[in-house]
């Protein structure tokens, strides 16, 4: 079976600073997702990919920018990490665009302090 | 407008069966149904989709009404392992961005032992 790795699992930041996480999945899914989510919420998409160099908005793009630079690995930067910000941010793959049978990494929590 | 409207919590004894209720009436014929529950500290899991009728694998059963505007979980024999929040997701499968999954809050299930 394949897995889907998220680094780091804890990030603390300071106000300003520009963070980088990291996915990635060994399933050769072609497309990837991040979400964030905040706690006691639900999920909200950041960015996708549909394949290797495609990058998609989502609803939450604002703040954000993202990397697909390999099939099995998609990064996500946070540009200006915002004061006392916390949240939880989630990789996941899937087979292809039209499956939505994802698998998702078991996240990075963020705090900015 | 949410697509999907469920019950913010439920509980249920170890043993019991739940059925957890999801409604969507805006439902589009190019839509399916996907059922997703998310653990503490883990990115969601799938668990079961479906169009119409009855769905059953071995995690679940899904039940769809004729008119498809109202799904229900089942989950037979609960244990402590069950308790997640659960997400009922109505999307469609033709790509783009009105075909990516949206996570509302979820049903928070409990289990008491």
């Amino acid at each position: 079976g394949g897995i889907i790795t998220q680094t780091p699992k804890f990030l603390i930041g300071q106000e300003g600073q520009k963070l980088t996480l990291k996915c990635q999945q060994n399933f050769n899914h072609d497309t990837m997702y991040w979400y964030r989510q905040d706690s006691g919420k639900g999920l909200r998409l950041i960015y996708y990919s549909i394949t290797e160099n495609d990058l998609q908005k989502g609803d939450l793009s604002e703040g954000y920018d993202a990397s697909r630079e390999k099939k099995s690995s998609f990064s996500l930067t946070v540009t200006s990490a915002q004061k006392n910000e916390m949240a939880v941010f989630l990789c996941a793959s899937s087979i292809g665009l039209a499956n939505s049978d994802y698998t998702f990494g078991s996240g990075t929590r963020l705090l900015v302090i | 407008l949410a697509k999907t409207t469920q019950p913010p919590s439920m509980e249920a004894y170890e043993g019991q069966e739940v059925n957890v209720s999801c409604s969507h009436t805006n439902i589009a014929t190019s839509e399916y149904i996907y059922w997703y529950r998310q653990v503490p500290h883990q990115g969601p899991q799938f668990i079961i989709q479906g169009y119409k009728d009855y769905v059953v694998n071995e995690v679940a059963s899904l039940f769809i009404s004729a008119d498809r505007k109202l799904s229900t979980l089942s989950l037979p024999w609960v244990s402590l392992r069950d308790a997640a929040v659960y997400y009922c997701i109505v999307t469609d499968r033709t790509g783009g961005l009105s075909g990516k999954l949206t996570f509302g809050e979820g049903t928070q299930v409990t289990v008491i032992s």
